[in-house]
């Protein structure tokens, strides 16, 4: 069974860091591309950010180009969103999300979601 | 930027009812379009992918089809576990989300 578990939100002062981590098991980590979406209270899903299954591939959401960072390390089968300048507009539930495959965008399983407030 | 809307924004229905959910792309997106059902103060969840191809797990009475810019989700008969909210989201270039269709108790 796949399971994805979020870590690493909290509040934050706007202009601060968060690193978010997601612990994936059920499956071969590396075979699967990853992605983190955000969803704030009331409004639509929107994606983030996105990386292939060996991370040498990085895709960001035009919103947070040049201030997060999409990582993974294989060897423990974690994904990880590094977060700097945060704003108000970034607070959100964080959830990451299995892709379908090799960068195909659509996600078939997704964690339970972290929460981010940005606020001072 | 490809931007998708859904019509409706909420539906009444009851269980046993025959649900219809329109979602339209303002440009062709082929037949790259997924469909995700959630529900309060959870994750979504995948129910069709490929506009028309069923995720695993997910019963038979949920339904996809179109191609292009229109596309429908249908629910052949509705259950109690089936009131949520229903996203569409394309994935031909990135991906973008639908505004959401509610499902509530007639």
């Amino acid at each position: 069974e796949v399971q994805l578990l979020e870590s690493g939100g909290g509040l934050v002062q706007p202009g601060g860091s968060l690193r978010l981590s997601c612990a994936a098991s059920g499956f071969t980590f590396n075979n699967f591309a990853m992605t983190w979406v955000r969803e704030a209270p009331g409004k639509r899903p929107e994606w983030v950010s996105a990386i292939g299954g060996n991370g040498d591939s990085t895709y960001y959401a035009d919103s947070v180009k040049g201030r997060f960072t999409i990582s993974r390390d294989n060897s423990k089968n974690i994904l990880y969103l590094q977060m700097n300048s945060l704003r108000a507009e970034d607070t959100a539930v964080y959830y990451c999300a299995k892709d379908g495959g090799a960068l195909r965008f659509y996600f078939d399983n997704w964690g339970r979601g972290t929460l981010v407030t940005v606020s001072s | 930027d490809i931007q998708m809307t859904q019509s409706p924004s909420t539906l009444s229905a009851s269980v046993g009812d025959r649900v219809t959910i329109t979602c339209r792309a303002s440009q062709s997106i082929s037949i790259w379009l997924a469909w995700y059902q959630q529900r309060p103060g959870k994750a979504p969840k995948l129910l069709i992918y490929k506009a028309s191809t069923l995720g695993s797990g997910v019963p038979s009475r949920f339904s996809g089809s179109g191609s292009g810019t229109e596309f429908t989700l249908t629910i052949s008969s509705l259950q109690p576990d089936d009131f949520a909210t229903y996203y569409c989201q394309q994935y031909t270039s990135y991906c973008t989300f639908g505004p959401g269709t509610k499902v509530d108790i007639k």
